[in-house]
C-alpha cells in the first residue's frame, strides 16, 4: 500500500534552516508529481510546493517562494523540502502528499502523517 | 493566487443536512474547475472526500458514503459540498481546494458541528 512518511521536523530558531524528507514506498514514485502542504496550529491547510516528474515542473505559494527549495531522488523515492530563513509564521505541520493523478491536477488521495516544524527563539 | 472563502463554522443536527460553500474569487469562474472537498478529524491528516465539475463529471473517494455529495452554484460562483443524515462522526473540518495551473489553492476550512 501507499506510505508516506516524513522526517527532519523540529524545533529551529528564526532565520534557521530545516530540511524535511518524505519516504515514499507502494508505487512508481517517478512516475508521481509530489507535494508538500503544511497547517499551522489551529490553521487551514496551505499549499506550499509540488513538483513534477523529474524535477523540472516546480512551484512555489508565494509565501515561501525565494526561501523554500522542492526536490526529489526518484532513486531513493524520496522527496525533499530543504527550509531557509524560517519565520514563525512557517510553525506547521508539514504533509508529504500525492496527487491521484501521476501528472497532478487532481485531488491528494495519499498523505503523510505530518511532521511539526517550530520556528521560535 | 486566488483566495477560496469558506464559512469558519457550520452546525446542524443529527439527522438533518449541512451545506457548506466554498466561494471563488470573481474573476475566477467556478465552472472551469474540478472543486474538491476533503474531510480533517483532529489529529488526522485530511481525507479526500469528492470532487466536482458538473452532473456528469463528479467522483467520490473510496469509500466515502453516498450521505457526501458536490454541487455548483453558477450564479454564486460557488463549490457546494452537502452532507445529508448528519452523524456524529460527521463532525470534522472540511476544506475545499481547486488546482489551477502553477498552483494549489486550498479554502480556510468549515468546523461542522454536529450538535
Amino acid at each position: 500500500q501507499v506510505q508516506l512518511v516524513e522526517s527532519g521536523g523540529g524545533l529551529v530558531k528564526p532565520g534557521g534552516s530545516l530540511r524535511l524528507s518524505c519516504a515514499a514506498s507502494g508505487f512508481t514514485f517517478s512516475d508521481y508529481y509530489m507535494s508538500w502542504i503544511r497547517q499551522g496550529p489551529g490553521k487551514g491547510l496551505e499549499w506550499v510546493s509540488y513538483i513534477g516528474f523529474g524535477g523540472s515542473d516546480i512551484h512555489y505559494a508565494e509565501s515561501v517562494k525565494g526561501r523554500f527549495t522542492i526536490s526529489r531522488d526518484n532513486a531513493k523515492n524520496s522527496l525533499y523540502l530543504q527550509m531557509n530563513s524560517l519565520r514563525a509564521e512557517d510553525t506547521a505541520v508539514y504533509y508529504c502528499a500525492r496527487p491521484a493523478e501521476t501528472s497532478g491536477g487532481s485531488h491528494f488521495d495519499h498523505w503523510g502523517q505530518g511532521i511539526l516544524v517550530t520556528v521560535s527563539s | 493566487q486566488p483566495v477560496l472563502t469558506q464559512p469558519p463554522s457550520s452546525s446542524a443536527s443529527p439527522g438533518e443536512s449541512a451545506r457548506l460553500t466554498c466561494t471563488l474569487p470573481s474573476d475566477v469562474d467556478v465552472a472551469n474547475y474540478n472543486i474538491y472537498w476533503y474531510q480533517q478529524r483532529p489529529g488526522s491528516p485530511p481525507r479526500y472526500l469528492l470532487y466536482y465539475y458538473s452532473d456528469s463529471d463528479k467522483g467520490r473517494g473510496s469509500g466515502v458514503p453516498s450521505r457526501f455529495s458536490g454541487f455548483k452554484d453558477a450564479s454564486a460562483n460557488t463549490g457546494i459540498l452537502l452532507i445529508s443524515g448528519l452523524q456524529s462522526e460527521d463532525e470534522a473540518d472540511y476544506y475545499c481546494m481547486i488546482w489551477p495551473s502553477n498552483a494549489v489553492v486550498f479554502g480556510g476550512g468549515t468546523k461542522l458541528t454536529v450538535l
